[in-house]
C-alpha cells in the first residue's frame, strides 16, 4: 500500500540551529510532493512543493525541500530556525493514480528552544 | 488567489442534531474538493472525494449515511454531519482543487472545529 512516513513525531531545536524534517514515502514512480505547515487550530499552509525538474526545491519563509529518488524521501531544511517555526509539519503525497487524492504522513511536531 | 473559505469555523451542537459545514473556494473553479478529518495530535485523514454535479466518493470506513456530502456547483461544496454523536468531534478541513493547476494542487480550508455535547 501506498504511504508516507514522517519518522520524527517531535523535534526540539534551539533557535538560529538548522532543521531537517524527513519524509519517506512508498512507490515505484516520482509522485507529486507537497511540505504543509499547521499552527495550533489552524489550518494548512503550504511551504513547498515538487512536481518535476530540479529536485531542490525553494518555499516560503526560508524552507527548502530536496527530493531525492534513489531514498524515495522528500526532506525539509531550514538553515537557521526562528521561535515563530514551532508548529506542526506534514508531508504529504499525491501518488497520481488516486485520483488526487494526497497521502499525509503522521507529522512532526517542532518546537523551538529560545 | 487560490483562496478556500470554511464556514463556520466552530461549532458546538447537541447529541443527535445534524451539522453543515460549508466549503467554499472563493476566487477559483473547482471540480473536486476533498473533506478531511483530524483528531488532536494526529494527521489528516481523507474522508471523501466530492465532485461537483456527481455523487461523493467515500474512503473505506465512512459512513456515507452520517456524513453527506453534496457539490452542487463549482465554488461549494458542503459536509453534513447526521445526528452527531460525541465522537464525531473532530477538526474538520476541506481542500479544493483547482481547474487552472496543471499538477492537481489542492488548497486548504482553515478548518472547523465540531465539538459535539
Amino acid at each position: 500500500a501506498q504511504s508516507v512516513t514522517q519518522p520524527d513525531i517531535h523535534i526540539t531545536v534551539s533557535e538560529g540551529a538548522s532543521l531537517e524534517l524527513r519524509c519517506n514515502y512508498s512507490y515505484g514512480a516520482t509522485p507529486y510532493l507537497f511540505w504543509y505547515v499547521q499552527s495550533p487550530g489552524q489550518g494548512l499552509q503550504l511551504l513547498l512543493k515538487y512536481f518535476s525538474g530540479d529536485t531542490l526545491v525553494q518555499g516560503i519563509k526560508g524552507f527548502e525541500a530536496e527530493f531525492k529518488r534513489s531514498q524515495s524521501s522528500f526532506n525539509l531544511r531550514k538553515p537557521s530556525v526562528h521561535w515563530s517555526d514551532a508548529a506542526e509539519y506534514f508531508c504529504a503525497v499525491d501518488f497520481y493514480n488516486q485520483g488526487g487524492k494526497l497521502i499525509f504522513g503522521q507529522g512532526t511536531e517542532l518546537s523551538v528552544k529560545p | 488567489g487560490a483562496v478556500v473559505s470554511q464556514h463556520p469555523s466552530r461549532v458546538i451542537c447537541k447529541s443527535g442534531t445534524s451539522v453543515k459545514i460549508e466549503c467554499r473556494s472563493l476566487d477559483f473553479q473547482a471540480t473536486t474538493m476533498f473533506w478531511y478529518r483530524q483528531f488532536p495530535k494526529q494527521s489528516l485523514m481523507l474522508m471523501a472525494t466530492s465532485n461537483e454535479g456527481s455523487k461523493a466518493t467515500y474512503e473505506q470506513g465512512v459512513e456515507k449515511d452520517k456524513f453527506l456530502i453534496n457539490h452542487a456547483s463549482l465554488t461549494l461544496s458542503t459536509l453534513t454531519v447526521t445526528s452527531a454523536h460525541p465522537e464525531d468531534s473532530s477538526f474538520y478541513i476541506c481542500s479544493a482543487r483547482s481547474l487552472a493547476s496543471s499538477y492537481n494542487e489542492q488548497f486548504f480550508g482553515p478548518g472547523t472545529r465540531l465539538t459535539v455535547l
